[in-house]
């Protein structure tokens, strides 16, 4: 069985300063980690994705998250947000058989 | 491409009716998923199709939920009979490889 712990439900951040979205997983086979961005009243989009290779991986609108397997973690970051940043962040884990399990979900809010 | 398309956007209905939500997939995308997102429960995987065979329905919560996919283009997810407690945002996706899904807009379900 697969699951996801989003460690923060709500974040609020200045625009301008960094950022850092916490993601824990579990799973007991090789996964796939995902994050997806929803904005009020929209379906999720995905913001970048980690199968393999490089842990650093690099997503849309200047996000980025780092896989770290001893730690069971995928952590977003962007070093400065923007307004339009806000929105409600998902991270999921998935694997062979096109099956997501995602987490709760982190409130982001960037303040001016 | 137009992406997902679901309808409707929103549902208001009365405890004890049958509710219908439609969603029409990406073309050329093979597998078709049914998600629903509340406040306490988050994000949950319902059913999934992998071409228009239901492959895993074990997230349907009960027998007053089904759903259909007729063709590569078309699924329905059916709630009969409706109660408040369905009420949430329904979410289609579909996908051609394991690494991504494509969500549409969902639609809001009030049950009153």
């Amino acid at each position: 069985a697969q699951s996801v712990t989003q460690l923060d439900s709500q974040v609020p951040v200045f625009e301008e300063a960094p950022v850092e979205l916490r993601c824990n997983y579990s799973s007991s086979v090789s996964v796939y980690l995902f994050w997806y961005v929803q904005y009020p009243n929209q379906g999720l989009q995905l913001l970048l994705k980690y199968l393999s290779g490089s842990t650093l991986v690099k997503g849309i609108n200047g996000f980025e998250a780092e896989f770290n397997k001893s730690q069971t973690s995928f952590h977003l970051r962007k070093p400065s947000v923007h307004i339009s940043d806000t929105a409600e962040y998902f991270c999921a884990v998935g694997g062979s058989n096109y099956k997501l399990t995602f987490g709760k979900g982190t409130l982001l809010t960037v303040n001016p | 491409d137009a992406g997902v398309i679901q309808s409707p956007r929103h549902e208001v209905t009365e405890m004890g009716q049958e509710v219908t939500l439609r969603c029409k997939p990406i073309s050329g995308h093979n597998s078709l998923f049914w998600y629903r997102q509340t406040m306490m429960r988050g994000l949950e995987l319902l059913i999934y199709f992998n071409n228009n065979v239901p492959i895993d329905d074990s997230g349907m919560p009960e027998d007053r939920f089904s759903a259909k996919m007729p063709n590569a283009s078309f699924s329905t997810l059916k709630i009969q009979p409706s109660e408040p407690r369905d009420s949430a945002v329904y979410f289609c996706a579909s996908s051609f490889r394991v690494d991504e899904q494509y969500f549409g807009p969902g639609t809001r379900l009030t049950v009153t």
